[in-house]
């Protein structure tokens, strides 16, 4: 049982280059997370799933892109990278909704935008 | 919309000693959870300890125990017998049903031999 995995866990883009980090998580979780973490913050969320097919916006979702095609992966895309996602990214899973149910998170990846 | 709020951007302890790290948050809510993740260098969050509004009795979990004072809106993690493992960032954490989690800026905690 792995739990939930990222990759990869390292990336350095160019400004404009484009990427998809991929979560996949065996715990037959319907909800799944995408956050970044940035030095002196919090975690912020970025967009979640509620179950395959389905996808929805966090708090900072402008310039990223998810897909949720199978239950066990989530995607998160960045179409035009910009310096202003050099961040890490977590990936995260839950049972049930948000509220009452833990939250697993992934390793994180750390990207770079030059 | 909801705050969370760690006052100690850093801290140290002895090994074996006891610390207690700080957050209080902001809502206008009644029922809610709250949490403590850790963050070790590896990276990986991992959660430490969680508490529901409606349960007056502190969560315990091990070595960690909180002190959850809903009237002045605090939930602060004790950390007992602290051990070099335990150095990491801690966050806590707030949510509501049906809304997203909000995290804390962290606190580094560093266990020193």
């Amino acid at each position: 049982n792995a739990g939930v995995t990222q990759t990869p866990k390292f990336r350095v883009l160019k400004t404009g280059q484009s990427m998809t980090l991929l979560c996949a998580q065996d715990m037959n979780h319907e909800y799944m997370y995408w956050y970044r973490q940035d030095p002196g913050m919090g975690l912020r969320l970025i967009h979640y799933s509620v179950g395959e097919g389905t996808t929805a916006k966090g708090e900072v979702p402008d310039g990223y892109n998810v897909s949720r095609l199978k239950k066990q992966n989530f995607l998160l895309g960045l179409e035009s990278a910009a310096p202003s996602q050099t961040s890490v990214y977590f990936c995260a899973s839950s049972f049930g909704h948000l509220s009452t149910d833990t939250q697993y998170f992934g390793p994180g990846t750390r990207l770079t935008v030059l | 919309a909801q705050t969370v709020t760690q006052s100690q951007p850093e801290m140290s302890v002895q090994e074996a000693e006891t610390v207690t790290l700080s957050c209080t948050y902001d809502t206008s809510e009644n029922n809610y959870y709250l949490f403590w993740y850790k963050q070790p260098p590896s990276r990986q969050m991992i959660l430490v300890i969680r508490q529901e509004a409606y349960k007056q009795q502190n969560a315990t979990e091990n070595r960690f125990s909180v002190n959850f004072q809903k009237a002045a809106k605090s939930f602060s993690l004790k950390i007992s017998d602290s051990q070099l493992g335990d150095t990491a960032m801690y966050f806590c954490a707030f949510i509501r049903s049906g809304q997203n989690f909000v995290f804390g800026p962290g606190t580094r905690l560093s266990v020193l031999p």
